[in-house]
């Protein structure tokens, strides 16, 4: 089954913008991934589905500042012009063969 | 407006047992397939269980023989019964509806303490 590798860790300042990495493993290249919010003390959220194409649909209500990439097995999560309300932990998720994974989140600190 | 509400978590000890329940609103639970998250203190998010629209249920490992996954449609409520629980059970529980592959709407879950 596959794995997502997520950096733990991620800063960068206000009304800048970050790039968050999660990358498939070897032999997944193709797969599709969602990616997650999870402000502290919240439930998850879902952003939106990211095809290997680079193709995304994003959930409801989702700002204009998200938006995602690919290249080869690494799915992107943009997000420009950093709210403080953007300080989460982010996860992607994928699924295969009646399991799912999720990835082990990176916390995006906005200084 | 989709929504789901879970109950049932508490603490419990060792060897017991639970049931959680996820009121659903907004959709139609047997039409879709239904999965339970949770996730342990300070940790990362973990898979435990998804049910399909035909029925199929799955379980992560960890989990295997002891939780089992259930729906009632009567009462569009998603159930999870959880069995021989242990320490490393303690965690919050969600309950989330699945759309085109991905999960796309979660509860605010229900946080479940096993402990003595």
């Amino acid at each position: 089954q596959p794995v997502l590798t997520q950096s733990s860790s991620a800063s960068a300042s206000l009304g800048s913008s970050v790039k968050l990495t999660c990358t498939l493993s070897s032999g997944h290249s193709s797969y599709i991934i969602a990616w997650h919010q999870q402000q502290p003390g919240k439930a998850p959220r879902y952003l939106m589905k990211l095809e290997d194409s680079g193709s995304y649909n994003k959930g409801s209500g989702v700002p204009d500042r998200f938006s995602g990439s690919s290249s080869g097995a690494d799915r992107y999560l943009t997000i420009s012009n950093l709210q403080s309300e953007d300080e989460a932990e982010y996860y992607c998720e994928t699924w295969d063969s009646n399991t799912r994974v999720f990835g082990g989140g990176t916390k995006l600190t906005v200084l | 407006e989709v929504q789901l509400v879970e109950s049932g978590g508490g603490l419990v000890q060792p060897g017991g047992s639970l049931r959680l329940s996820c009121a659903a609103s907004g959709f139609t639970v047997s039409n879709n397939y239904m999965t339970w998250v949770r996730q342990a203190p300070g940790k990362g998010l973990e898979w435990v269980s998804i049910i399909y629209s035909g029925g199929s249920t799955y379980y992560a490992d960890s989990v295997k023989g002891r939780f089992t996954i259930s729906r009632d449609s009567s009462k569009n409520t998603l159930y999870l019964q959880i069995n021989s629980l242990r320490a490393e059970d303690t965690a919050v529980y969600y309950c989330a509806s699945i759309n085109g592959g991905a999960t796309v709407h979660w509860g605010q879950g229900t946080l479940v303490t096993v402990s003595s």
